[in-house]
């Protein structure tokens, strides 16, 4: 069981917003910044958002990152059909003294 | 640009040891490796990823997951510009692709290698 919580699995079509979840506690996302990985089967993950909403130049700007309280959200919009790709949250947890990550969420272009 | 590349994976009994490396180039005069803070991250079959642990510029302490924590320790060598792994007393639970990570201010992995793998079996 992870420290911070996503849903298994996300969908949309082509060209549609897509929001994926991440939930956690005081110790973790409510007091330390969210960060967000692309994982593709086979590769390296890819750094996608730090610092809660902040992307690295190479990222397109059709990805976004928030936070408020002890939950944080990716957000696609434009869906394209090479996103389909696990997505990871994480951050530092006080309580720990480590990095927690969430389980990931698959996500599917139909 | 940052390129991590690990090495020294295999097959291992349960209760043998490992030692995987990790070569980082691309590093610069203004951000040298020797100031970088290091982690290991792996990602066992069929599961989500999973920090090990991370080392900090020398002199500092490093930090260890709970389930490695006393079986694993990372050291770096910035003469060769290095982090390594040492996996003693390996469990059949720790088969996984390690992957080396570069971290970033407020612990963001910003750079990843391409992965070892290690898988323990009798």
């Amino acid at each position: 069981q992870s420290v911070l919580t996503q849903p298994p699995s996300a969908s949309g079509t082509p060209g549609q917003r897509v929001i994926i979840s991440c939930s956690g506690s005081s110790s973790n996302i409510g007091s330390n910044s969210v960060h967000w990985y692309q994982h593709l089967p086979g590769t390296a993950p890819k750094l996608l958002i730090y610092s809660n909403n902040r992307r690295p130049s190479r990222v397109p700007d059709r990805f976004s990152g928030s936070k408020s309280g002890t939950s944080a959200s990716l957000a696609i919009s434009g869906l394209q059909s090479e996103d389909e790709a696990d997505y990871y949250c994480s951050t530092w947890d006080d309580s720990l003294n480590g990095v927690v990550f969430g389980g990931g969420t698959k996500l599917t272009a139909l | 640009e940052v390129q991590l590349v690990e090495s020294g994976g295999g097959l291992v009994k349960p209760g043998g040891s490992l030692r995987l490396s990790c070569a980082a180039s691309g590093f610069t005069f203004n951000s040298p490796f020797s100031d970088a803070w290091m982690s290991w991250v792996r990602q066992a079959p069929g599961r989500g990823l999973e920090w090990v642990g991370r080392i900090r510029p020398i002199g500092g302490p490093t930090h260890y997951a709970a389930p490695v924590q006393g079986r694993f320790s990372i050291s770096r060598d910035d003469s060769k510009n290095t982090v390594s792994l040492q996996m003693d007393s390996l469990k059949v639970d720790d088969t996984a692709v390690y992957y080396c990570t570069w971290v970033g201010v407020e612990n963001w992995f910003a750079s990843w290698g391409q992965g070892a793998l290690v898988s323990v079996s009798s």
